[in-house]
């Protein structure tokens, strides 16, 4: 298994400013994931965050509004750009472990943002 | 395309009795399949898996799921649930012939009453 943190764990924000949530892993691991979870809803997949490429997002997501680094094999960012109350989310790190499509994924705590 | 279905919003048990939370999926290819509990405030935690093999898997915390593939069903059951059981369920698939991604069920949440 791997053990994941995530900052902050919560905030709140106003209308128009951007946050960046920080993931870190206590290992190496090829593929990192950003997940948000709308209150009382089930996870949406953001993007697959890539070491040493782009990030790869799913259809309704964008660069633009949601910029990620990987930096490394044991880091990577999801920014939240010129929020608004609609991005009011948990927000989740998850990573792979193994190549194989088998393996299960492991979730970091969360992040927890209220957008006023 | 994958897709999976938990049924029921809610499922209230009594403590001590069996549990179960349904879930069934739809794959093109082999199904690789997941059950995760998450707590109040908590991240997902993994529960248990299947692969391949025995239809039934036992997992985490006195879980275990049936995998049945003629009805396309991954049922988790616990024989006796416990208060502390009490959290939402989600139910997840991955075609195993693409190494896609992991779709997530929309959850299921478990109350167990004193």
């Amino acid at each position: 298994s791997a053990v994941i943190s995530q900052k902050p764990s919560r905030d709140i924000c106003q209308r128009g400013t951007s946050l960046t949530i920080q993931c870190q892993v206590d290992s190496q691991v090829t593929m990192m994931f950003w997940y948000r979870q709308q209150p009382g809803q089930s996870l949406t997949l953001i993007a697959t965050a890539n070491q040493g490429s782009e990030a790869t997002y799913e259809s309704g997501f964008v660069i633009d509004k949601f910029p990620i680094s990987r930096p490394n094999l044991t880091f990577s960012t999801l920014t939240v750009s010129n929020m608004s109350p609609e991005d009011s989310s948990i927000y989740l790190c998850s990573v792979g472990t193994g190549a194989g499509s088998y393996n299960e994924q492991f979730f970091g705590p969360g992040t927890r943002l209220t957008v006023l | 395309a994958q897709s999976v279905a938990q049924p029921e919003d809610q499922v209230n048990v009594a403590e001590g009795n069996p549990l179960t939370v349904k879930c069934t999926y739809s794959v093109s290819g082999n199904p690789y399949l997941f059950w995760y509990v998450q707590y109040p405030n908590r991240g997902l935690q993994f529960l248990l898996k299947y692969i391949t093999g025995d239809n039934l898997v036992k997992g985490s915390y006195g879980f275990e799921a049936e995998f049945n593939k003629s009805q396309t069903s991954f049922h988790l059951k616990k024989p006796s649930a416990l208060v502390s059981d009490s959290a939402l369920y989600f139910c997840a698939v991955r075609d195993g012939n693409r190494d896609d991604k992991i779709i997530f069920g929309k959850g299921t949440r478990l109350h167990i009453l004193p």
